[in-house]
């Protein structure tokens, strides 16, 4: 069972424009919703996060909505650049104390086009 | 500061051989992460060290999986005997000990079973 299910798998948008990934999940105990950005060759790298008590977080370009209700959350990407083309991952995870254990999306491929 | 180093990057092994995948964790980092990805799917939690302990060992597939990290350090992640279905990239993280700390992520392991 997927707990957290990314939509698209892949996504192509022309520069400047607005780029959309959406993520839902099903367990209303996690309480942390990171995004993660991976170059190719590279590890998953924090992008942006959020907690649910929080509709939504803005970091430059980088905007998370999240609708705690529908269990939904996106990850918005404005003015998209060919330099963000990468894979990135939305993923929730419940804060044991000391430690986050993280469950992953399957990741959206973004390509942005000159 | 040197990031979470992991090696081989890649590694092609034929079915029935061992594997000994290898992750040096960023200095200081309590909480040591494997995780692994097959093609095209999620990243999935395999394991979760505090120091030398494992903590969580839920995700770990069968018992041809082990993983010790000696003395709290370096961590190692042995496969054995490898079947097809273990071909994926293998990530560790680690991170600080406490609420709300950031995991960094090696470049992974890629492993191709033939």
């Amino acid at each position: 069972q997927q707990q957290v299910k990314q939509s698209p798998q892949s996504l192509i948008v022309q520069k400047g424009g607005i780029s959309i990934i959406n993520c839902a999940y099903e367990n209303t105990a996690f309480d942390y919703f990171p995004w993660y950005q991976q170059f190719p060759g590279k590890g998953p790298a924090l992008l942006i996060a959020i907690r649910p008590d929080v509709s939504e977080k803005k970091e430059g370009r980088f905007t998370i909505s999240f609708n705690k209700s529908a269990k939904q959350f996106s990850l918005h990407i404005m003015d998209s650049q060919p330099g963000d083309s990468a894979t990135y991952f939305c993923a929730a995870s419940l804060d044991s104390g000391g430690y986050q254990k993280v469950t992953f999306g399957t990741g959206t491929k973004l390509q942005v086009i000159p | 500061e040197a990031g979470v180093t992991q090696f081989p990057s890649h590694s092609v092994i034929e079915k029935g051989q061992t594997v000994t995948l290898r992750c040096d964790p960023i200095s200081g980092h309590d909480n040591l992460y494997w995780y692994r990805r097959v093609m095209g799917k999620e990243i999935k939690f395999l394991l979760h060290f505090v120091k030398e302990s494992k903590q969580d060992e839920s995700g770990m597939p069968n018992n041809r999986f082990l993983a010790e990290r000696t003395g709290g350090t370096y961590s190692t992640l042995k496969v054995q005997p490898a079947e097809l279905e273990d071909s994926g990239v293998y990530f560790c993280a680690s991170s600080f000990w406490g609420l709300n700390t950031e995991a960094f992520f090696g470049q992974g392991t890629r492993l191709t079973v033939v």
